[in-house]
């Protein structure tokens, strides 16, 4: 049982460049989310899945896209790659949001550099 | 704007002394989480508090959770080398929505 795993754990970009992270998770969770940490702050969350073929914004969603085609993979997408996206992106899985036993997944984290 | 604060950003301690992490948030909710963060790490759940006086402990932590001063506390007892990592809290608004705090960096001093 690997969990939740992305790929690739690094990258470097061009401005300009596009690229897309994958989120992989092998519990059979509903809910799919793709954050971004910046130095000094918190997580942000950019966009989420409630469910397979179904995606919604969150926090900041500008710059990027994402796609739900398989409930196991969450992919998030940069068309053009900025300075400003450079961050580790952590994506996570949970069985619901609301449930008693709620609780998040989280993978091991995409480090991207924009330069 | 929702926001959730921590407090303090920045905490060093001896190991065997006490001391709480405090996270406030500025809307209704009542459901809160703490995570806890390791270098290059990624993030591991702590504690899930699900409704009002809810409180948890895990070995040398305990968190509580205070809706109606939209408060939660994380107690440290007889603080240890290995507890050294930083804490983040985050709230729960709608059930898929997760607002995070900035995060307090624990380094406990043997």
């Amino acid at each position: 049982n690997a969990g939740v795993t992305q790929t690739p754990k690094f990258r470097v970009l061009k401005t300009g460049q596009s690229m897309t992270l994958l989120c992989a998770q092998d519990m059979n969770h509903e809910y799919m989310y793709w954050y971004r940490q910046d130095p000094g702050m918190g997580l942000r969350l950019i966009h989420y899945s409630v469910g397979e073929g179904t995606t919604a914004k969150g926090e900041v969603p500008d710059g990027y896209n994402v796609s739900r085609l398989k409930k196991q993979n969450f992919l998030l997408g940069l068309e053009s790659a900025a300075p400003s996206q450079t961050s580790v992106y952590f994506c996570a899985s949970s069985w619901s949001a609301r449930g008693p036993n709620y609780e998040q997944y989280f993978g091991p984290g995409t480090r991207l550099t924009v330069t | 704007e929702l926001k959730v604060e921590q407090n303090p950003l920045f905490l060093s301690m001896q190991e065997g002394k006490n001391y709480t992490i405090y996270c406030n948030y500025s809307t209704t909710s009542d459901r809160l989480y703490w995570y806890r963060q390791d270098p290059g790490k990624s993030l591991e759940s702590l504690f899930v508090l699900l409704s009002n006086g809810a409180v948890k402990q895990e070995g040398r932590l305990m968190a509580s959770l205070d809706t109606k001063a939209r408060l939660s506390t994380l107690h440290i007892t007889a603080a240890v080398h290995d507890l050294s990592a930083t804490y983040f809290c985050a709230v729960d608004i709608s059930g898929n929505q997760f607002y995070f705090g900035t995060g307090t960096s624990l380094t406990v001093i043997p």
